[in-house]
């Protein structure tokens, strides 16, 4: 069964850029979640999609966006980039259902960032 | 103070001996409890979930978790120098919603020979 999947690995963009990043989720996972991972922060949630719906969002400003297709794969958007930018994003997916472990998130290798 | 709070660490263990990590976090309503382990470079991967009060073991490791004093561990026995990482408790707050994990810092682990 295939893991899930991010792309780009790496990228690096300029200030006032903006960058899509994806994420495939694994086959089944309906849910997919967005983190962001800096030194300073750690791990910090973004949003989560469910059925191609907004369930939840964190406490990141406007410039962030995400959306879901109808086959659960997720990209996510920043707009104008900024220095702080910089960072790990990490996309994960969970099952959901009546499950064990239906929340359990299993994250992709993640897309790097670099904002200079 | 902070949802979740981990010591940051290092500890530091001999190889064989049993490692404990402490997690504590502050909602008391939380019902979702996780343990994740990321190398350096690496994106987090899952040891173990536990949601009810008592110990969870799998293998070398087990987590504990007591909701009414709010903390959850991980005790990793038989250490070895490849359980050297960075060790994230994660919690699912009752306020939180779907998914919403909040994680602490982390604690960094290192297995010496």
């Amino acid at each position: 069964k295939a893991g899930v999947t991010q792309t780009p690995r790496y990228l690096i963009k300029t200030r006032g850029q903006q960058v899509t990043l994806s994420c495939s989720p694994i086959s089944g996972h309906r849910s997919v979640s967005w983190y962001q991972q800096t030194p300073g922060q750690g791990l910090q949630f973004l949003f989560e999609y469910f059925s191609e719906t907004q369930r939840n969002k964190g406490n990141f400003p406007g410039r962030f966006s995400g959306r879901q297709f109808s086959n659960s794969r997720s990209e996510m958007n920043v707009s104008t980039l900024e220095l702080g930018d910089s960072a790990l994003y990490l996309c994960a997916s969970s099952p959901e259902g009546p499950v064990s472990g239906a929340n359990v998130l299993t994250f992709g290798a993640g897309s790097r960032l670099t904002v200079l | 103070q902070k949802e979740v709070e981990q010591n940051s660490g290092p500890l530091s263990v001999p190889e064989g001996a049993i490692a404990s990590l402490n997690c504590t976090y502050s909602d008391r309503g939380s019902q979702s409890f996780f343990w994740y382990r990321q190398y350096s470079g690496k994106s987090p991967e899952l040891i173990m979930f536990i949601y009810s009060n008592g110990d969870k073991e799998d293998g070398r490791f087990t987590a504990q978790l007591n909701k009414a004093s709010q903390y959850v561990s991980l005790l990793i026995r038989d250490s070895q120098p490849s359980d050297s990482a960075t060790y994230l408790c994660a919690v699912i707050p009752f306020s939180g919603g779907y998914n919403k994990l909040i994680f602490g810092a982390g604690t960094r682990l290192a297995v010496h020979p």
